[in-house]
């Protein structure tokens, strides 16, 4: 059984700039959520996709976007970073509604200079 | 309020002690909930889903009160690999979606 898989794992990027984050789902799994964890924090929700559709969006300005692909990979835009985006950034997969726990993958370590 | 609370921590314990992590949360529409563990730089991990009549697991146990929206785990017999991060973790819908909301987690350090 493949697990979550994220791509890069480590990027570093300038203020303003644009980044596409990448993750490929567990086997089995068809929904697709992604987090911020800040240092020192609990990681926050950003956004669900579901069906190639986003199925949920956390307290995130629209400059966070992502996509789901038919094969239930994913992607994490944000664009015009700024220095507060420095974080990682988590991809989890689940069955849809996530009664039997989620899968992380093990994340991309953004910082944003 | 914050929707998921924990202890502050952190917690420095003694190996075989047993240590308790208690963690409470605002929204009555949760409907499950899990502890999860990370280490250090790493993902999180779940480490045990919470049901409302108590379950176990080895040295770990978790329980739930919905009517008091509490969450609990205990370790038992602390080994120096237990040391962590402990994120308690309800699951609860949002708009036509299921969301995680973790808490800010609690550090456990079990010293030789």
């Amino acid at each position: 059984e493949t697990g979550v898989t994220q791509s890069p794992t480590h990027l570093i990027k300038t203020r303003g700039q644009q980044v596409t984050l990448r993750c490929s789902s567990q086997s089995g799994h068809n929904t697709v959520s992604w987090y911020q964890q800040a240092l020192g924090q609990g990681p926050q929700f950003i956004f669900q996709y579901y069906r190639e559709e986003e199925n949920g969006r956390g307290n995130f300005p629209p400059r966070f976007s992502g996509l789901q692909f038919p094969n239930y990979s994913s992607e994490l835009n944000v664009n015009a970073l700024e220095l507060d985006d420095s974080a990682l950034y988590l991809c989890a997969s689940s069955v849809r509604g996530g009664s039997y726990g989620y899968t992380f993958g093990s994340g991309t370590r953004l910082t944003v200079v | 309020r914050k929707e998921v609370e924990q202890d502050p921590g952190p917690f420095n314990v003694p190996e075989g002690a047993t240590v308790a992590f208690n963690c409470t949360y605002s929204n009555s529409a949760s409907q499950s909930f899990f502890w999860y563990r990370q280490d250090c730089r790493k993902e999180p991990k779940l480490l045990m889903s919470v049901y409302s009549s108590g379950n176990e697991d080895g040295r770990f146990t978790a329980q739930l009160n919905r009517a008091s929206q509490y969450i609990s785990l205990l370790i038992r017999d602390s080994k120096l690999s237990d040391s962590a991060t402990y994120l308690c973790v309800v699951n609860k819908p949002g708009a036509g979606s299921y969301q995680l909301t973790f808490g800010k987690g609690t550090k456990l350090s079990v010293i030789p």
